[in-house]
């Protein structure tokens, strides 16, 4: 079956690093994205990978190892603003999104 | 960048009434859109993917007569809400992707939808 597992929640200090891994099973793959969702609100994108390596994007960097179905969110300078969810959803062979639960990110003072 | 919305963002209504819910990319032309819905600290779940020009392809567990989906243009989608009862309520997120093979996928808003 497919399946993506992500942690369910994390706790991080505003200026600091925190890393939010997932964990992908898919019927093929088109690659893997991660979104940000505050409270409320609809999903808003932040990343695509589909080769191997990391892709940085400001304060915000992707990992992806397509051969350990891995992947890795990387969230630099920590600010209270990034309290949000994070999910993960890997693309399958049939073009369509696997969703992850969501990672609830709280950042403290 | 491509946009989508969604109308309403927010809608109360009483049970039993039947409720529309538009999606519409604005500046793109969506072949496939997506239907989710979220109940609180939830992750996203799809009820059901549109083409344009065919019917929509529900999810497991997702009532087609009561979610009615159409999708009668590469631009609009519509979702309704039959015979709503308040275990409906729910945020209602829509998303269109420009072609069939395409990995750009984008979201509207969301509905807040409440029944009363």
């Amino acid at each position: 079956g497919q399946n993506i597992d992500q942690p369910t929640e994390m706790t991080a200090t505003e200026g600091a690093i925190v890393q939010i891994n997932c964990t992908y099973q898919t019927s093929g793959f088109n690659g893997l994205f991660w979104y940000q969702q505050h409270a409320g609100e609809a999903p808003t994108f932040l990343s695509y990978n589909v080769l191997d390596g990391l892709e940085e994007k400001g304060r915000f960097s992707s990992f992806l190892s397509r051969s350990k179905g891995y992947s890795y969110l990387l969230l630099k300078e920590l600010q209270m603003k990034d309290s949000a969810s994070y999910l993960c959803a890997a693309m399958d062979s049939n073009y369509q999104l696997i969703w992850g639960a969501g990672t609830k990110l709280i950042i403290k003072p | 960048g491509a946009v989508v919305s969604q109308h309403p963002s927010r809608v109360i209504c009483k049970s039993g009434t039947s409720v529309k819910i538009e999606c519409r990319s604005l500046d793109f032309q969506a072949t496939t859109m997506f239907w989710y819905r979220q109940f609180p600290k939830q992750s996203l779940m799809l009820m059901a993917t549109s083409n344009e020009g065919s019917k929509a392809t529900y999810e497991q567990g997702v009532e087609k007569d009561k979610f009615l989906i159409n999708h009668a243009s590469l631009t609009l989608s519509t979702l309704t809400v039959t015979s709503a009862h308040p275990e409906d309520s729910s945020f209602y997120i829509c998303s269109a992707r420009r072609g069939q093979e395409s990995s750009e996928q984008y979201f509207g808003p969301g509905t807040r939808l409440t029944v009363t």
